[in-house]
This record gives structure tokens, sequence and C-alpha cells, in this order.
């Protein structure tokens, strides 16, 4: 059971366009939606992260949009740059004691 | 220095050979994980320990064990290696009560033939 989908598994930008990665959750009880990010040969970073009682937040190039009626959120990463380049993982947690899912992730390349 | 160390960075063993992966961490962590990167699936969660006196089972237990030796030790061990354990593992910590960030080291690519 996946409790956390996430699509494209793969995408590819030009340098200067906007990228967007969505996920899609079922259990309402998640309040903690995070994003990391991977470079090869590296382990996962946190990235941004949101909480179901906002709808956007902003951290530079990098916002998360929530949906919580279509209980869906996405990473936008506007002006791409090829330093973006990497795998990108949503995820969600019920908070307390319960680790975080993830969502299978989206390897993302930016050319120029 | 690495806050959380995992070792052997890369590893290349036979079918039913035993194995341990090993992870340190110096952030003071109470809470310690193990995870599996394949691709395409993701990261999935092996075991998890929230103290040296705790630990959990995760989505994908079967075939592997985990000792918490210490605070800052967490071992994964695979008992008898089988090829479709060949994957990328990673260890991570996250402060007591705050399991959404985790902080994770940089993997351990283990390689079963």
């Amino acid at each position: 059971q996946q409790q956390v989908k996430q699509s494209p598994q793969s995408l590819i930008v030009q340098k200067g366009g906007i990228s967007i990665i969505n996920c899609a959750y079922e259990n309402t009880a998640f309040d903690y939606f995070p994003w990391y990010q991977q470079f090869p040969g590296k382990g996962p970073a946190l990235l941004i992260a949101i909480r179901p009682d906002v709808s956007e937040k902003k951290e530079g190039r990098f916002t998360i949009s929530f949906n919580k009626s279509a209980k869906q959120f996405s990473l936008h990463i506007m002006d791409s740059q090829p330093g973006d380049s990497a795998t990108y993982f949503c995820a969600a947690t019920l908070g307390g004691n319960t680790p975080l899912v993830f969502g299978k992730g989206t390897r993302l390349s930016v050319i120029a | 220095d690495a806050d959380v160390t995992q070792t052997p960075r890369n590893r290349i063993t036979k079918t039913g050979k035993r194995i341990m992966l090993e992870c340190s961490q110096t952030k003071g962590h109470d809470r310690m994980y193990w995870y599996r990167q394949d691709p395409g699936l993701g990261l999935r969660l092996i075991y998890y320990s929230f103290d040296v006196k705790d630990i959990n089972k995760g989505e994908i237990s079967d075939g592997y064990s985990v000792s918490r030796q210490a605070q800052a030790k967490f071992s994964l061990s695979l008992e008898s290696a089988i090829p479709n354990q060949t994957a990328l593992y990673f260890c991570a910590t996250s402060v007591t009560g705050v399991t959404g960030e985790l902080f994770f080291g940089e993997g351990s690519r283990l390689t079963v033939l």
C-alpha cells in the first residue's frame, strides 16, 4: 500500500524553466509534508516542508503548494538551474512517533 | 566530518553471507532509522529505533535485523544475504518528537552476487 504517490518518475526541464513535481496522499491525518533533495552519491536532505494549515510555502526558488481538499501537494522550482538536477522525494507523516513515508522519487534533469 | 557516518560505503558479497552495515552519529539524536533505496521504489523503511531499548519494524523488515548498541550506534544485519537485497542503504537520525526532519548518512551500496 503506497501512502504517498509521486509523479512524474522523471522530468527534464530547460534551464530557466519551472519544474513541477506532484504528490497525492490518502491519509487525511498526515500533518507534515516535507520534500527531500538527493544529489548523486549523497543522502537525501530536507529541502522544504509544509503543514496542512497553510496552502503555500516559499523558500527562495522553491515553493510547496498544498491542496487539502484534493489531498495533493506539489513542489515548484522556479528558474530551474542545472545545479537543481537531483532526485526529489515527497513525504508525509502523522507526527509524534510515526516515521516518514516517502514517495517513489522524481529524477529531475535541468538542461542548458 | 559527517554527522551521520555509514560503513562500509560499498560492499560486494555473495549469496548466503552475513553482512553488517554500521551507522554512527554525532548529532546527539535519540532516533535512528534504516532505509533502503531502490530505483523506482523510493525510500522504504526497514527498522527504526527511538532509543537504545526501543526497536521497531518498518515496512520491509523481513530478512534484516538490527542492533542499537548505544545512543550513537545503530547496525543493520543481513543474516544470509540474497541478490534481491542488492540496494543502497541509508541510515538516518531525527530529534525526539520531530519525525519529519531526518538527517541521512551518505549511504552504503550493497551488491549481493
